[in-house]
């Protein structure tokens, strides 16, 4: 099984700051293939489900605003708020479709400081 | 635009079963893989089952593997859950998924989740 590790486990940062959330898969999930990394990331709001913001680990849903962004290839990814807004807090979590068992990253708990 | 709706949560005692049912609408149903993911309490997202569009393929986190049963009709739209021999642990909300199609297994639409509670 693929194994996601997130860091930190949340952090606080101002209104307009940037945020980054770390995500580390215990192995590549970059498909030589077609060069894609298998890698999305959800952000989930206290009491809604999960949200789609980020898949092949840099592309943008459809609606997501342009402050999120994401990074990275093979092991190592970032979920970047550019500058953080007061609706942006949440739990951010990574998620790894490269092979099943399908694996989610532990959660980073974004808040205002 | 694509709904997904959970129900069939509750209380049911450990070793008891339960079954769970997601309607969807707004999509092809039959095109799209979809699965069950759960949270317990205060923690993280668990993925649970995948079943694919022609429902010819079926995969299970171990830790339900032999008690769980998804099933779908795409007749009626819809997505099964059939959980027996229930534990403590199975405690979570359970979302249904929609998958992005082809085969790629994560998840642009997810239900509100339905609550299933484990406990004598």
């Amino acid at each position: 099984d693929i194994v996601m590790t997130q860091s930190p486990d949340s952090l606080a940062v101002s209104l307009g700051e940037r945020a980054t959330i770390n995500c580390k898969s215990s192995q590549s999930v970059l498909y030589n293939s077609n060069n894609k990394n298998y890698l999305a990331w959800y952000q989930q709001k206290l009491g809604q489900p999960p949200k789609l913001l980020i898949y092949w680990a840099s592309t943008r849903e459809s609606g997501v605003p342009d402050r999120f962004s994401g990074s990275g290839s093979g092991t190592d990814f970032t979920l970047t708020i550019s500058s953080l807004q007061a609706e942006d807090v949440a739990v951010y979590y990574c998620q790894q479709y490269y092979s099943i068992p399908l694996t989610f990253g532990g959660g980073t708990k974004v808040e205002i400081k | 635009e694509v709904h997904l709706l959970e129900s069939g949560g509750g209380l049911v005692q450990p070793g008891g079963s339960l079954r769970l049912s997601c309607a969807a609408s707004g999509l092809t149903f039959s095109s799209y893989a979809m699965s069950w993911v759960r949270q317990a309490p205060g923690k993280g997202l668990e993925w649970v089952s995948t079943l694919s569009g022609s429902a010819t393929s079926t995969y299970y986190a171990d830790s339900v593997k032999g008690r769980f049963t998804v099933s779908r009709d795409n007749f009626k739209n819809t997505l099964y859950l059939q959980m027996n021999s229930l534990r403590a642990e199975d405690t979570a909300i359970y979302y249904c998924a929609k998958d992005i199609g082809s085969g790629y297994y994560y998840f642009d639409c997810w239900g509100p989740g339905t609550l299933v509670t484990v406990s004598s």
